[in-house]
């Protein structure tokens, strides 16, 4: 059983068009999570989602807007995609978000791959 | 200043020796430290978490903390080529809503 599936796995789409990307996890976790990876390897966290609560929205532009209808599911909708965009998107979930003092540990999807040409 | 900093590499080791992977981090509070392994075109998946002082052992991987030098390294003893892949150092603090910040990793290569 996959514990934590994005879908699509690749997506390839043309500037300026508008997309989304699913999330579900089976963990039964409370938090969600959504990072870009860039070329470089560097994975940084956009935003995150306790109870379908937003928690965490670092900075990124509007175009970004995530939506978590249950605990189980993170989408991302992208509007409006340029070059920049393209990354490999990584869901994550992890049972809470650190309230017990220790980080809990995050389980990431297999990522969707996003090429905007 | 990179809030968590990695040499990328890579870090060539034959297979059997001693891989030693190291991590600078510049928020003074963090409290908590993990290791990633990433392999290409796969997810990041969790090998050590650590939260004190000292080293912490679990089979061939073994994760140093020294907070005093905000410092952090993973060792991997008798690597195998299996071990090849990009590990990422990731540190948070504790407490409220947390963000793990991660580095943008370490490529190892263990040479058969």
């Amino acid at each position: 059983d996959t514990a934590v599936s994005q879908t699509p796995k690749y997506l390839v789409t043309q500037m300026g068009n508008d997309k989304s990307i699913k999330c579900e996890q089976n963990l039964g976790h409370d938090t969600m999570y959504w990072y870009k990876q860039d070329s470089k390897k560097f994975l940084k966290i956009m935003f995150s989602y306790n109870n379908k609560e937003l928690i965490i929205n670092e900075t990124v532009p509007n175009r970004f807007s995530p939506k978590s209808p249950d605990k189980a599911h993170l989408n991302l909708h992208i509007n409006s995609l340029e070059l920049g965009d393209s990354a490999v998107y990584f869901c994550a979930s992890s049972q809470g978000y650190g309230t017990s003092g220790n980080t809990d540990t995050q389980y990431f999807g297999p990522g969707t791959r996003l090429t905007v040409l | 200043q990179k809030e968590v900093e990695q040499n990328s590499g890579p870090l060539s080791v034959p297979e059997g020796a001693i891989a030693s992977l190291n991590c600078t981090y510049s928020d003074r509070v963090s409290q908590s430290f993990f290791w990633y392994r990433q392999y290409s075109g796969k997810s990041p998946e969790l090998i050590m978490s650590i939260y004190s002082n000292g080293d912490k052992e679990d089979g061939r991987f073994t994760a140093q903390l020294n907070k005093a030098s905000q410092y952090v390294s993973l060792l991997i003893r008798d690597s195998q080529p299996s071990d090849s892949a990009t590990y990422l150092c990731a540190v948070a603090r504790t407490g409220g809503y947390q963000k793990v910040t991660f580095g943008t990793g370490t490529k190892l290569q263990v040479i058969p």
